[in-house]
């Protein structure tokens, strides 16, 4: 069984701290990778994606892939209060299929 | 442009009831998903449509039919719904790039079956 693993939280950070997110796959077939943010009641809303092993930066957020340890992470920095939301990884392991990670709840303290 | 749309955002329904979601999409993106997703969870996918051809049933109970009319648009039809059906379901489309499939995600319907 295909598995994407994720620390549930809570994870709690300061106003303007960096806040590491983390996500293991057990599929090391897996080619793309996903960062996925949802607000409570919304739709996931597509952060980051990354194909290639190292860092891939946009702004605040960076994403670091590791195929050869199968881990992918995002890393926000400066983090602010409109950053709380749960944030879901997502690995696509070949065809359409996409697993979801079951997320983890970030809360970024004014 | 990465909008994916939903009709309605809200729906609450009897178990007798027969009713439908839609979706639609005008990216150009040649696959179309079905999700669901219920509270503190991640989503589950439903169906996948491939070029208007379904591609994809997770085993998804017949109450549930999908249907695909042209590239734009995906509809979901319900009948004889279940309480436990509740939830937020999503659509989402990709371009279909082979290894690359990001999706994109609509607003969702929030479904609520009484």
């Amino acid at each position: 069984q295909k598995e994407v693993e994720q620390n549930s939280g809570p994870l709690s950070v300061p106003e303007g701290a960096i806040a590491s997110l983390n996500c293991t796959y057990s599929d090391r077939g897996s080619q793309s990778f996903f960062w996925y943010r949802q607000y409570s009641g919304k739709s996931p809303e597509l952060i980051m994606f990354i194909y290639s092993n190292g860092d891939k930066e946009d702004g605040r957020f960076t994403a670091q892939l590791n195929k050869a340890s199968q881990y992918v992470s995002l890393l926000i920095r400066d983090s602010q209060p409109s950053d709380s939301a749960t944030y879901l990884c997502a690995v696509h392991t070949g065809g359409f299929k996409t697993i979801f990670g079951a997320g983890t709840r970030l809360f970024v303290k004014a | 442009d990465t909008e994916v749309t939903q009709t309605p955002k809200h729906l609450v329904m009897g178990m007798t009831n027969k009713k439908s979601l839609k979706c639609e999409q005008h990216m150009g993106h040649r696959a179309m998903y079905w999700y669901k997703q219920k509270a503190k969870k991640p989503p589950e996918l439903m169906f996948v449509y491939s070029y208007e051809k379904l591609s994809i049933n997770e085993s998804v109970p017949s109450r549930f039919s999908p249907e695909c009319p042209n590239s734009s648009l995906l509809n979901l039809h319900l009948h004889a719904l279940q309480p436990e059906d509740s939830a937020l379901y999503l659509c989402a489309s990709s371009q279909q790039t082979s290894g690359q499939e990001t999706q994109y995600f609509g607003p969702g319907t929030r479904l609520l079956v009484l």
